[in-house]
């Protein structure tokens, strides 16, 4: 069964102390890894797109990494604004319109 | 900057009632699609819709929910008998579709509650 799988649930970080979150997936022909953003009761927000092994992608104080078998979001001197829940979702070949499957998100939080 | 959106906000149902679910999706995208996250748990994929038809459908997707994009803007989800368990947050995403392979973009979300 194809799964996604993130760690930890939940993270404490106090500001300016860097960490990982990470996504491991065990999909058949994985079309495209994504990490999306969400707040407490919002929409998820995009982020990154990773489509094979070996590709990064940044943006401000993240950095997104990815392996054959798992993603990395590596948050450098985060901030009390980057407390979210961040998702990790996959896209495989086969499927008819890339639907996405969701793991189960790390929630962040940022203390001042 | 063009975003997903979705009316309402918060829809209370009683059970058996029928609810419509509506959405915006960005304007020039092709692929639409319709997940929820029951409070707590992870965002679940529920349809997906291209060229005025269904592509792919969940098994939670059965006969009591439906799918339309009546005009050219508008994308909405009726359950017709809601349910207690249908309780969730129900997102709305397109995605453009038209060069290679593209993320998807979500709206903010109705909280639907039934009583």
């Amino acid at each position: 069964e194809d799964q996604v799988t993130q760690s930890p649930e939940a993270l404490r970080l106090q500001e300016g102390e860097s960490s990982s979150l990470n996504c491991s997936y065990t999909v058949s022909g994985l079309r495209g890894l994504f990490w999306y953003r969400q707040d407490p009761g919002k929409g998820p927000e995009f982020l990154f797109t990773l489509y094979s092994a070996g590709e990064e992608k940044e943006k401000e104080r993240l950095k997104a990494t990815l392996t054959k078998k798992e993603s990395f979001l590596h948050i450098t001197a985060p901030k009390p604004e980057d407390s979210a829940t961040y998702l990790c979702a996959v896209a495989y070949y086969g499927g008819a319109t890339n639907k996405l499957i969701f793991g189960t998100g790390t929630l962040l939080a940022v203390q001042p | 900057e063009p975003e997903v959106t979705q009316t309402p906000s918060h829809q209370v149902t009683q059970m058996g009632q029928e609810v419509i679910l509506r959405c915006v999706p960005i304007s020039n995208h092709l692929y639409f699609y319709w997940y929820r996250q029951i409070l707590g748990q992870k965002v679940e994929f529920l349809v997906s819709f291209y060229n005025n038809e269904i592509s792919e459908k969940s098994e939670i997707f059965d006969d009591q929910f439906s799918v339309e994009r009546p005009d050219g803007s508008n994308f909405t989800l009726k359950i017709r008998s809601t349910k207690l368990e249908d309780s969730a947050m129900y997102f709305c995403a397109s995605r453009k579709g038209t060069s290679g392979f593209n993320e998807q973009f979500f709206g903010p979300g109705t909280r639907l509650t039934v009583l």
